[in-house]
């Protein structure tokens, strides 16, 4: 059973970065692609973007291109994410999330269905 | 880029059917069977309930059941139990991406 174990809580200042990281364990992390939503307190969830693996893309959401990346580490079974130029309205739970694996017809599916348990990014002054 | 729309609560007596409504556009839900459906209960992450549209993932209750026509796509929950009080959200896939809805709060009466 795949499970995606992410770092701890964070504090950071307006201005500043942060970088939060997706351990995967449990099947081979080649077969299916990470995604980061973030869900502001008392808020929708809000998709970042991606790390798809067998493409060997990376895709970023408008609302974030320019301030986000993702980079995956295939030796530790890792995804990360950091996030630039931090504003108060960046404070919220940060989760990642697996794709469900293609099938054996190679048919790509664009949904979630392991989530990580969510890191909280605190930026306070 | 603007979050497909959901209504801001439903709610339903036990027993009861609701459904909860996704409106997206020609670029999202309009064209695409890639939708999903997800619950959400207090301090949890997300779970999913629906993908293409009306597929459901194993262990989910065919009680949790997905449509679509034309640019809105439904979330039906038949035989409404006191646990499916929680948090439930749309996803399109879109040209940029993925699209969320902005959220629908279901209340057991």
């Amino acid at each position: 059973q795949v499970q995606l174990e992410q770092s701890g809580a964070e504090v950071r200042k307006p201005g500043s970065s942060v970088k939060v990281s997706c351990k995967a364990s449990g099947d081979v992390f080649i077969n299916y692609a990470i995604n980061w939503v973030r869900q502001a307190p008392g808020q929708g969830l809000e998709w970042m973007g991606n790390f798809i693996p067998v493409f060997g893309t990376v895709n970023y959401a408008p609302n974030f291109q320019g301030r986000v990346t993702i980079v995956a580490d295939e030796s530790t079974n890792t995804t990360y994410m950091e996030l630039r130029s931090l504003g108060f309205g960046d404070t919220a739970i940060y989760f990642c999330a697996r794709f469900l694996p293609t099938d054996s017809s190679g048919y790509f599916y664009y949904a979630f269905d392991i989530w990580g348990q969510g890191t909280l990014v605190t930026v306070s002054s | 880029q603007s979050a497909l729309t959901q209504p801001a609560s439903v709610s339903g007596s036990p027993g009861q059917s609701i459904t909860i409504s996704c409106t997206g556009t020609t670029s999202d839900v309009g064209t695409y069977y890639y939708v999903s459906w997800y619950q959400q209960r207090p301090g949890k992450a997300p779970k999913l309930l629906i993908y293409d549209v009306g597929d459901r993932p194993s262990g989910i209750s065919s009680r949790f059941s997905g449509s679509k026509s034309g640019n809105v796509a439904s979330l039906t929950i038949a035989g409404l139990q006191a646990e499916d009080e929680a948090d439930y959200y749309c996803t399109s896939y879109t040209t940029t991406g993925l699209l969320f809805g902005t959220g629908t709060q279901v209340t057991v009466l």
